[in-house]
């Protein structure tokens, strides 16, 4: 959907460098989601925010990632020391109900594609 | 913990072939379950939501049914057209925060 904005759509990063992902959400939405694709692999969750809050990050890796969703401005998945194994597509997804709702359809953006060399 | 299957992993059909997608899951204690369509190098496109308390959902050449207490699902495409090669995702809502997805089927119609 190409209302939830992702950028860049594609990033080289050499091994130990930093990969920031951005992430808009379709317009009026205020809840975010991360979500990792492998090369022939399903998706895979990796956080959920709010606006100022990680709801769950049960998915996400311990080291070297994080993720932030500022009360202006887009949300951020940050890649610290990269290795070739974090090399994936990730995905953005928004909503807007809280995940408590249950029922919330998602909304995903195209994608950031990250290469480590 | 929720599995998805997808099967077949692949899948190809004459044009004008009507054809059914297969979805599985392991826990029917689900919220909804949301069918995506893929094209390569791209994101998820939303093709169908079905609700735990609905049987099926409907949109153009596409049915989607549900049957949550064997925990599968399908996807029903009439008369395929070559526009319709992608992959196709299976996702279901299992958590309050969270979507299980198979890992597809790729769908090539051949002209």
């Amino acid at each position: 959907n190409a209302d939830v904005m992702q950028n860049p759509r594609h990033l080289v990063r050499r091994r130990g460098q930093e990969a920031r992902l951005r992430c808009s959400p379709m317009k009026g939405h205020s809840h975010v989601y991360w979500y990792r694709q492998l090369p022939e692999e399903g998706l895979k969750f990796m956080v959920y925010l709010q606006k100022e809050n990680i709801i769950d990050e049960s998915g996400m890796p311990k080291e070297r990632f994080s993720a932030e969703f500022p009360k202006e401005g887009p949300s951020i998945l940050r890649i610290q020391q990269v290795v070739r194994g974090d090399s994936a597509a990730y995905f953005c997804a928004s909503s807007p109900l809280g995940s408590g709702a249950n029922t919330g359809e998602l909304f995903f953006g195209e994608g950031s594609r990250l290469t480590v060399l | 913990k929720q599995e998805v299957t997808q099967i077949p992993a692949a899948l190809s059909v004459p044009e004008g072939e009507n054809l059914v997608l297969n979805c599985s899951f392991t826990d029917s204690a689900i919220y909804n379950l949301q069918w995506f369509r893929q094209d390569p190098g791209k994101g998820l496109t939303s093709l169908l939501l079905i609700q735990s308390s609905q049987r099926e959902q409907t949109s153009g050449r596409l049915n989607a049914s549900l049957d949550k207490s064997s925990g599968r699902s399908t996807l029903y495409i009439a008369a395929s057209q070559p526009g319709d090669s992608a992959t196709y995702l299976c996702a279901v809502k299992a958590g309050a925060n969270n979507l299980f997805f198979g890992t597809g089927t790729r769908l090539t119609v051949i002209p």
